[in-house]
């Protein structure tokens, strides 16, 4: 296993269309995170899973916004009816939660970079 | 709510000379990780070296390491010997459970 994968790299899309991301994390990762990071600012947390349970969504993530992530492997992060504000570089991460562990290293994928024109 | 504050938009540094990146932070919790994230043009994020808050002692990994000021609220990155592959965006991060919060990021030029 290399690493978080994401796919696709890129998107264009137009304004009103839906658009659909995927995230692979690495194998045996229970815990898998996405994040939306715009031109000259740092990632900001959208919604995170343990296994197939998402567990928190942030008020970034509108209603036109939906995750899910069966069976507690990949993930998918779906836009609907896209507007140019979503213009954004989507990251994924991963990470293995031990126990009762505070601490869990998150690895991040290369993200997919949208564009709504 | 958590804030994360780089005041260095950004900054460059001569090849095998130390820069030091500045990040203070805002929290009511006590028990919280701190990060240092290095994103490189077009590639991934990855983890550069944490600190745990209950620890006084200062991270340290390899050429990077941090300056931990708990009741400050600072939390700095010094890099010694800088290679031109630490030419990257450089984020520092808060994190309690599971939500990592962002600075803006400092964009760190490595000059030969």
């Amino acid at each position: 296993d290399t690493g978080v994968s994401q796919d696709p790299r890129h998107k264009i899309t137009k304004r009103g269309q839906n658009v659909t991301f995927r995230c692979d994390p690495i194998s045996e990762h229970n815990r898998l995170y996405w994040y939306r990071q715009t031109l000259g600012q740092g990632p900001e947390f959208l919604t995170y899973f343990q296994n197939e349970a998402q567990l928190e969504k942030s008020r970034l993530l509108s209603d036109r916004f939906s995750a899910e992530r069966p069976k507690g492997s990949f993930s998918t992060l779906e836009i609907q009816r896209t507007e140019q504000g979503d213009s954004a570089m989507y990251l994924c991460a991963s990470s293995f939660l031990v126990g009762l562990a505070n601490f869990n290293e998150q690895f991040f994928g290369p993200g997919t970079r949208l564009t709504v024109l | 709510a958590q804030t994360v504050t780089q005041s260095q938009p950004e900054m460059s540094v001569q090849e095998a000379e130390t820069v030091t990146l500045s990040c203070t932070y805002d929290t009511s919790e006590n028990n919280y990780y701190l990060f240092w994230y290095k994103q490189p043009p077009s590639r991934q994020m990855i983890l550069v070296i944490r600190q745990e808050a209950y620890k006084q002692q200062n991270a340290t990994e390899n050429r990077f390491s941090v300056n931990f000021q708990k009741a400050a609220k600072s939390f700095s990155l010094k890099i010694s010997d800088s290679q031109l592959g630490d030419t990257a965006m450089y984020f520092c991060a808060f994190m309690t459970s599971y939500q990592l919060t962002f600075g803006k990021g400092t964009k760190l030029s490595v000059i030969p």
